[in-house]
């Protein structure tokens, strides 16, 4: 069964930083293309960031293009996300998500993260 | 890239069936046939329940179909049950440096 399990949410002010991790398991997580979504308090999903096996290849949302960074450590199987010069627009619930097939998701249970002073 | 386009709500009484509609553009639902549904109750995660336009993943029931004709998607849910009462996201592809364009998202009742 495929397990994903974020952590590192809490409180931040605006302009600080916070390195959300993801917890794999359940199958082969270095085959795998990984995401990052966020979903803001009562709004729709909103991709973030993506990631490529061995971290070939990675995106961003123009949202957050330079102040984000993806990463995957597969020795751990783990996914990470470095967020920098945080908003208080940045708040949300960000989701660890695996590629399924055809450009469709499996989510982790989700970590919040609220940008506020 | 501006989010897909859904219905903000949608209802139907026990064992009737609800569609929702998903619009988009030449450049994502149009362009490919990767097209995904989610359901996300209350302070739950999404779960997939339609990929690849009309697939369903395993567990999921064959109460839930998708189509999509043209720039358009659609979620049918058939036999409503109570706990079908929830949000409703589609998602498509949209080329490598914007993998995916979800929607506006749809409320669910089951009156």
């Amino acid at each position: 069964e495929v397990q994903l399990v974020e952590s590192g949410g809490g409180l931040v002010q605006p302009g600080g930083s916070l390195r959300l991790s993801c917890a794999a398991s359940g199958f082969f997580f270095s085959g795998y293309e990984m995401n990052w979504v966020r979903q803001a308090p009562g709004k729709g999903l909103e991709w973030v960031s993506y990631i490529s096996p061995s971290s070939n290849a990675i995106y961003y949302a123009d949202a957050v293009k330079g102040r984000f960074t993806i990463s995957r450590d597969d020795a751990k199987n783990s996914l990470y996300l470095r967020m920098d010069s945080l908003r208080v627009e940045d708040t949300a619930v960000y989701y660890c998500a695996r590629d399924h097939s055809g450009w469709s998701l499996l989510w982790g249970q989700g970590t919040l993260v609220t940008v506020s002073s | 890239q501006s989010a897909l386009t859904q219905p903000p709500s949608a209802s139907g009484s026990p064992g009737q069936s609800v569609t929702i509609s998903c619009t988009g553009t030449s450049s994502d639902v149009g362009g490919y046939n990767y097209v995904s549904w989610y359901q996300q109750h209350p302070g739950k995660a999404p779960k997939l329940i339609v990929y690849e336009v009309n697939k369903r993943p395993s567990g999921v029931p064959d109460r839930f179909s998708g189509s999509k004709s043209g720039n358009a998607a659609s979620l049918t849910v058939s036999g409503l049950r109570a706990e079908d009462e929830a949000d409703y996201f589609c998602s498509s592809h949209a080329g490598r440096n914007n993998p995916y364009v979800f929607g506006t998202g749809t409320k669910v009742t089951v009156l």
